[in-house]
């Protein structure tokens, strides 16, 4: 129940294209949903987040679309861009004092100029 | 502002030795973490700190010890390494310990062990 699950395991797009990953979780008590971004040699970074009040969030090239019944989102990268290959987690937890984050495994993307 | 900063950078070890890898925050934040990332296998919570002088098991705590010296730093040991322990070593802090506090993470530790 604690699992988050992500996929694509590896995703490669042309620069310009649309990059889609996508996760399902399982645990109803999660409400707070972030996805990181990891550039080779770095740590990962907060790259946006969402809470389930809302069923998009955009910033910029980047969308978070979340569907709470069918308990699963997505990131969307429009116009992807060759700067954008990196490894993405998606992450998931309860929001609370003792809530943790529950990565996913990573998709590792690629986008071809 | 240096942010996260972690050392060593690299680390090899011999099956059976000790090491303790370092980790130290400029940002004042009360939550740290330690994580391990292996290949498919994402980031896994090993232990983490609410707050100073506390520490909590997280998803794989075996093999591992943390202290956390004070407000800014936080130890992890590995006292006697074992070759299921290579892996990159990742240290983190937030603001607060609540789930939706966003960590930030160090440059990584890469540990393998021999």
């Amino acid at each position: 129940q604690q699992q988050v699950k992500q996929s694509p395991q590896s995703l490669i797009v042309q620069k310009g294209g649309i990059s889609i990953i996508n996760c399902a979780y399982e645990n109803t008590a999660f409400d707070y949903f972030p996805w990181y971004q990891q550039f080779p040699g770095k740590g990962p970074a907060l790259l946006i987040a969402i809470r389930p009040d809302v069923s998009e969030k955009k910033e910029g090239r980047f969308t978070i679309s979340f569907n709470k019944s069918a308990k699963q989102f997505s990131l969307h990268i429009m116009d992807s861009q060759p700067g954008d290959s990196a490894t993405y987690f998606c992450a998931a937890s309860n929001g609370g004092s003792q809530g943790n984050l529950i990565f996913g495994k990573g998709t590792k993307l690629s986008v071809k100029p | 502002n240096a942010g996260v900063t972690q050392t060593p950078k690299f680390q090899v070890l011999k099956t059976g030795q000790s090491m303790t890898l370092q980790c130290a925050q400029d940002m004042n934040h009360n939550s740290m973490y330690w994580y391990r990332q292996d290949p498919g296998m994402g980031l896994r919570l090993i232990y983490y700190s609410a707050s100073e002088g506390t520490t909590d098991k997280g998803e794989v705590p075996n093999g591992y010890n943390v202290s956390r010296l004070n407000k800014r730093e936080f130890s992890l040991r590995l006292e006697s390494a074992a070759p299921s322990q290579t892996s990159v070593y990742f240290c983190a802090s937030s603001q607060g310990g609540g789930g939706a506090d966003t960590q930030y993470f160090g440059p990584g530790t890469r540990l393998t062990v021999l």
